[in-house]
């Protein structure tokens, strides 16, 4: 039962557009939900976060977008640089709990 | 910064070996993660610890102990390595407090089971 979904496992963007990676969830009780990006041999870091409450959080040319009623979240990134290819994961936090829920990823790939 | 430290980057052991995957932290977080990362799936959380001596299962624990002796370092123990424990480990830590506290990961490790 993945509660978080990812269904985009790859996606090609060419430099200075906007980069839009989706993620779709089914738990109505997560609290945060959170973006994070890999690099190949490297281990995750934090990229954004938002809150429940709120449908739009900004840092930078990272925006991400909550839409509760579809149990939807997407990652915008405006404008993609070559130094944002890599994998992002999308999770997932369950209130007055520690754990993540992880998606499966997706790998971003900007073109020159 | 945060740095959090795997003692190995690569591991190749056999089947049935006891295996240790060692992790160091350096900012005093209480809050300590191992995950497993294998393609399509993400990362699964296979145990954490939010003290000294204390642990929770994840999601896949089965075949794996933990060990938190001290604050800074958070062990991983596969009892009787087997190949379906092939994959890449992730150790994590965090601070506990309001609202959502990152985690931060260590670089990885490897491991192959033969």
């Amino acid at each position: 039962d993945q509660q978080v979904k990812q269904n985009s496992p790859s996606l090609s963007v060419q430099e200075g557009r906007i980069s839009i990676l989706n993620c779709d969830y089914t738990n109505s009780m997560f609290d945060y939900f959170l973006w994070y990006k890999k690099y190949p041999a490297e281990g995750p870091t934090f990229l954004i976060s938002i809150s429940s409450i709120k449908d739009k959080n900004e840092d930078g040319r990272f925006t991400v977008f909550l839409n509760k009623s579809a149990k939807h979240l997407s990652l915008h990134i405006v404008p993609s640089q070559p130094g944002d290819s890599a994998v992002y994961f999308c999770a997932a936090k369950l209130d007055s709990n520690y754990q993540l829920i992880w998606g499966a990823g997706t790998k971003l790939i900007i073109k020159p | 910064d945060v740095k959090v430290t795997q003692s190995s980057r690569y591991l190749v052991k056999r089947t049935g070996e006891k295996v240790f995957l060692e992790c160091v932290q350096d900012m005093d977080h209480e809050n300590m993660f191992w995950y497993r990362q294998d393609p399509g799936l993400g990362l699964r959380l296979i145990y954490f610890s939010y003290d000294v001596k204390m642990k929770e299962k994840g999601d896949i624990p089965e075949g794996y102990s933990v060990s938190r002796e001290k604050k800074e370092r958070f062990s991983l123990i596969l009892e009787s390595a087997s190949t379906n424990q092939t994959s890449m480990y992730l150790c994590a830590s965090s601070s506990p407090g309001e609202g959502y506290q990152p985690q931060h990961f260590g670089d990885g490790t490897r491991l192959s089971i033969l």
